[in-house]
């Protein structure tokens, strides 16, 4: 299984929204609801930010907002503060029963 | 708050079998499922397989020839076991649960430096 597509980086300003996309197939991202997105700031563990496309588990502010179109799902952190500053990674459950990541987005503020 | 701990040898020699365990600290341990991720200094997340007190494990196709789980329900442990280890195994080792309604890894531990090298 290769893993989902994701920018390399992405930057923007504080104050400012940016959008992460994870590209998939119909296989995995297109195929469920199941798209979840997390954050992991270096020598840390990830966190859990998104699950199901569009759910954020309790504790997890409210701007972060997960969307999917086909086989494509997306991430938009609203209001960048500079704790967004992370590594960002999207995962997907397939339809032979298995758990794929992307490769990952570097978040950077300008 | 459940408390999930990896522990593993830290250094393995090639060729050599990995071992490690992951252990709980609660009762979410039978009522979850629970799945094994690494990730190679500097890279991005792979995830290794999927285990569960009451059902089969599910692992990574492309990891699938070599690994083995198991279960210590006494214990609340989960053991992972990789076989014939190269360098390209060198990586941060998670266990992380997957969360109520089945979808994303809500509970993760800290992680465990693997690595392998003569």
């Amino acid at each position: 299984q290769s893993a989902l597509t994701q920018p390399a980086s992405v930057s923007g300003s504080p104050g400012q929204s940016i959008t992460i996309s994870c590209t998939g197939t119909s296989n995995d991202v297109g195929y469920f609801n199941f798209v979840s997105w997390y954050q992991q700031h270096p020598g840390r563990p990830p966190k859990l930010l998104i699950y199901e496309v569009k759910n954020r588990p309790s504790g997890v502010s409210g701007r972060f907002s997960g969307s999917k179109s086909g086989n494509t799902a997306s991430l938009t952190v609203s209001g960048l503060q500079a704790e967004d500053e992370a590594d960002y990674y999207c995962s997907s459950y397939t339809n032979i029963a298995t758990v794929i990541f992307g490769g990952g987005t570097k978040v950077t503020l300008l | 708050q459940v408390q999930v701990q990896e522990s593993g040898p830290g250094l393995v020699k090639p060729s050599e079998t990995l071992s490690l365990t992951c252990d709980v600290s609660d009762d979410s341990f039978n009522s979850h499922y629970w799945g094994w991720i690494r990730q190679p200094a500097g890279k991005g997340l792979e995830w290794i397989g999927r285990m569960y007190t009451r059902g089969t494990p599910a692992y990574n196709p492309s990891l699938q020839s070599r690994v083995t789980t198991s279960i210590d329900t006494a214990k609340n442990q989960f053991s992972l076991k990789l076989t014939s280890v190269t360098a390209a195994d060198t990586a941060v080792y998670y266990c992380a649960r997957v969360g109520e309604d089945g979808d994303g890894f809500d509970i993760w531990g800290p992680g465990t430096v693997i690595t392998v090298s003569s």
